[in-house]
């Protein structure tokens, strides 16, 4: 799996985007992009996954850039539940997950 | 859809007793994966099943750790003997494929004493 690399912590006010880098800057063409958040006391959660374009679902949205060596994932308007750790991670479809210390993510009110 | 369901939800034994953990993976879900995270190492990958089969141990830290899968619904991941150092949370997760996102259930927090 490529490395990447991600702020150790973030702050949020409530109600604005919340905007998460990650970078991959060693990122293989067949790689694709996961991120995962973990809310304290409970399992990690799947949010979003990309290759290339950019991804929207009902809980965030993923903007690759054009090189694919980072990425950003949006939270369009932060809520105090979105405090958590955040995991950028970049594998094959034929990898398993490997998780790094990810960003810790503080939505203030 | 309940999700993976892991049990017990907390676990407190003494050093030396065997140790063993649940999980019913979401039907359908051909993949089944256990992680342990601690402060120190975060999260770990300990051994994966596809279709029942184990794919990959590595993880598994020595051989008092053992993982089982004798059907598509049901998994345990055994401690003998414990050790306090095994105090972590484990996760058990599943997945219908290695391609697709990966299900994780709420975790078993072990303590070792």
């Amino acid at each position: 799996d490529a490395k990447t690399t991600q702020p150790t912590s973030m702050d949020c006010a409530e109600g604005r985007a919340a905007n998460l880098p990650c970078n991959h800057s060693t990122i293989s063409g067949n790689e694709y992009v996961y991120w995962y958040r973990q809310i304290h006391s409970q399992g990690p959660q799947y949010i979003i996954h990309g290759l290339k374009n950019n991804e929207t679902n009902e809980m965030a949205s993923l903007i690759i850039t054009e090189d694919r060596k980072s990425s950003t994932l949006i939270l369009p308007h932060a809520t105090l539940r979105d405090t958590a750790v955040y995991y950028c991670i970049v594998r094959v479809g034929d990898q398993n997950f490997v998780f790094g210390p990810g960003t810790r993510l503080s939505v203030l009110p | 859809d309940a999700g993976v369901i892991q049990s017990p939800r907390h676990e407190v034994t003494e050093m030396g007793q065997e140790v063993t953990l649940r999980c019913k993976p979401i039907s359908g879900h051909d993949y089944l994966f256990w992680y342990r995270q601690t402060m120190m190492r975060g999260l770990e990958l300990l051994i994966y099943f596809n279709n029942n089969v184990p794919i990959d141990d590595s993880g598994m830290p020595e051989d008092r750790f053992s993982a089982k899968m004798p059907n598509a619904s049901f998994s345990t991941l055994k401690i003998q003997p414990s050790e306090p150092r095994d105090s972590a949370v484990y996760f058990c997760a599943s997945s219908p494929s290695l391609g697709t996102g990966v299900s994780f259930g709420s975790g078993t927090q072990l303590s070792v004493l």
